[in-house]
């Protein structure tokens, strides 16, 4: 079963124009990750946002965190070609709290 | 600068032979994990460690064993290597409460 959802599949813009991808996961968190994967690379972890916080920026990222409704968002503004990659969002909910569990990930795509 | 590496980065193994993936961390966690990551799947979590000479079973460890005989040092061994373990591997080392997790680049294994 999947305990943390990214959605859209996909998203496509260009160069300036800001996107939000979104998470849903399905058990209680004490802390809700976002990762960036590029082509050929490891996961890189973006914003940490814990279950007492509603919101965490990160230069041009911001991502929220509404745990009432078991979801988040991470958003990125002022996009640039080098934001291509694939998003995931990862909650702690797993091995008793020891181990991320990931979501399929968001595969967002910025053209010039 | 803190890291994790992993060896080799790409290995073609026979069906049936043993494959030993390697990680080494230099962030002094003591958490390590191995992931495999396969199109739809996102990452999934195989084995992960509390510290030296602990391995513990994730979400998904049927056919793989776990070593970690140092701090530094996160091995996963496939005994009898099959096809349905073509795929690729991630180790990680985080902290249980600070979730900083650092992933290595990732060892792309074919198994024919």
């Amino acid at each position: 079963s999947q305990l943390a959802e990214e959605n859209p599949w996909a998203l496509s813009v260009h160069e300036g124009e800001s996107v939000t991808v979104n998470c849903s996961y399905k058990t209680s968190i004490t802390a809700l990750q976002w990762y960036r994967q590029k082509s050929g690379e490891g996961p890189a972890q973006l914003i940490l946002i814990r279950s007492n916080e509603r919101e965490k920026r990160n230069g041009r990222l911001r991502a929220t965190l509404d745990t009432s409704s078991q979801s988040s968002s991470l958003s990125i503004t002022a996009t640039r070609c080098e934001d291509t990659a694939v998003y995931f969002c990862a909650t702690d909910a797993d091995q008793g709290g020891r181990a991320l569990i990931f979501g399929t990930g968001t595969t967002v795509s910025v053209s010039p | 600068e803190a890291a994790v590496t992993q060896s080799p980065r790409n290995k073609v193994a026979v069906t049936g032979g043993k494959v030993t993936l390697s990680c080494n961390q230099t962030n002094n966690h003591n958490n390590m994990y191995w992931y495999r990551q396969d199109t739809g799947h996102g990452l999934r979590l195989i084995h992960y460690s509390y510290g030296a000479g602990s391995t513990e079973k994730g979400d998904i460890p049927d056919g793989y064993k776990a070593s970690r005989p140092s701090q530094e040092n996160f091995s996963l061994i496939l005994e009898l290597a099959t096809p349905s373990q073509t795929s690729v591997y991630f180790c990680a080392s985080g902290e249980t409460g600070d979730s900083d997790y650092t992933f290595g680049s990732g060892t792309r294994l074919l198994v024919i």
